[in-house]
Formats: C-alpha cells, sequence, structure tokens
C-alpha cells in the first residue's frame, strides 16, 4: 500500500492566489512527521515545512501553512498569495518512527504546480 | 555552513559499464542517505547510514549496487553492472538525528544509461 498518496500530479493557479496541495498518508505509528519539499526545475530539493503528529497546531512557515487533519491522516500544503517562482515540483514526505535509527523520509510522487501571470 | 555535496553532476555511460557517486553530508550529520529519482517520480531511498554503519537497504538492488561510508562521513554509491532502467538522479541527503530533523540534500548526479 501507499504510504504517501499525492492524488494531483499537475495544478495550476493564479498569481497571488492561495493553492492547496493534497496529501494522504498511511500508518499505523503513533509517532511520526510529515514533510513537504520544493524541487524546483533546476532539480535541488528545498525543506518548506514540517508538523509532527503530536503537534497541537498547524505548522506554518512564511507563506507556507500545513492543514494537518489527523484522523483524516491528510497533511495538505497551503501556498498562499503564489508567486511565479512557486512553479515547481512539490512532494510530501513521511518519517515514521519515534526513535532508534529509523529517520528514512518517504516520498509521494508529487505535485507539478505551475503559477500563471 | 556548506551544504551537502555530490559528484559528479552528470555522467553518461553504456549498459553494462560501471559507475560510481561520491556524496559529503554536512558536517555532524550521522545519517547519510542514497535516493534514486526516476523522472517524474519521488525519490525512492536506495540505503540509509548511520555513522558508517548500515540501517536500511532493504531496496537496493544488491545485486549491482553497493555504498560504503567509510569513517562515518562520506560515501560512495557504484553501480556494477549498469543497466537502462538506472538512467535517474541520483540524490545524497543527511541529516541530524532526531525525529523533528529534516533532511538536506546535495544537487544531485544526474545519470544517463545508453
Amino acid at each position: 500500500a501507499q504510504k504517501i498518496t499525492q492524488t494531483q500530479p499537475g495544478m495550476f493557479v493564479q498569481e497571488k492566489e492561495a493553492v492547496t496541495l493534497d496529501c494522504t498518508y498511511d500508518t499505523s505509528d503513533p509517532s511520526y512527521g510529515l514533510f513537504w519539499y520544493k524541487q524546483p526545475s533546476s532539480g535541488e530539493m528545498i525543506f518548506l515545512i514540517y508538523q509532527g503528529s503530536y503537534d497541537q497546531q498547524n505548522a506554518t512557515e512564511g507563506r507556507y501553512s500545513l492543514n494537518f487533519q489527523k484522523a483524516r491522516k491528510s497533511a495538505n500544503l497551503v501556498i498562499s498569495a503564489s508567486q511565479l517562482g512557486d512553479s515547481a515540483m512539490y512532494f510530501c514526505a513521511m518519517r515514521e518512527g519515534t526513535g532508534g535509527s529509523n529517520y528514512k523520509l518517504t516520498f509521494g510522487k508529487g505535485t507539478l504546480l505551475t503559477v500563471n501571470p | 555552513e556548506a551544504g551537502v555535496a555530490q559528484s559528479p553532476r552528470y555522467k553518461i555511460i553504456e549498459k553494462r559499464q560501471s559507475v560510481a557517486f561520491w556524496c559529503n553530508p554536512i558536517s555532524g550529520h550521522a545519517t547519510l542517505y542514497w535516493y534514486q529519482q526516476i523522472l517524474g517520480q519521488g525519490p525512492k531511498l536506495l540505503i540509509q547510514f548511520q555513522n558508517n554503519g548500515v540501517v536500511d537497504d532493504s531496496q537496493l538492488p544488491k545485486d549491482r549496487f553497493s555504498a560504503e561510508r567509510l569513517k562515518g562521513v562520506d560515501s560512495t554509491l557504484k553501480i556494477q553492472p549498469a543497466k537502462l532502467e538506472d538512467s535517474a538522479v541520483y540524490l545524497c541527503a543527511s541529516s541530524l538525528n532526531g525525529h523533528r530533523e529534516k533532511l538536506f540534500f546535495g544537487s544531485g548526479t544526474q545519470l544517463s544509461v545508453l
């Protein structure tokens, strides 16, 4: 079974508008972390935002916020006031486990966001 | 601080040849990862090191791929012999220990197998 599901292969948004990128996850571990990364056409992976499973509030980082709905196992990324430079692939990822050495990140297939002027 | 260094940036080889990639993680990062990213897909973990020990290599094709992390610092990933389906970007990442710690990625090595 897919651990991370991103159902939107591509999304379009007008500049200055907000956009939501969907992510659902599957885990039986009570402790986990959710990450969003951005990958522009240049290829580097850029960390955007993190949400821990026990965090009481939704994470925010500047124009990025994470709409975390634990019961529904969803962790959608919201980008406010889109900019042309936001055009990129966006990956949702999950880390399971509370400790030891298991810190690997499992990635979804990604959503290609295009911001139109 | 310096980021994760990878080389080479690009590599073109013919099938059945061998190739090696090098990665130097951020200083002090105990955990090092090698991911394979096929065009249009998300990164897939190949191998994870904690210091110089292997933590997870369940998705590493061990008949052709090998990796080592001598002295718990830099790492080398090797493919021998390469197949056409190995064409991908190979990403190295490192992180501190900790559940909340993010991964820092290198620029990747783009491999084309002809």
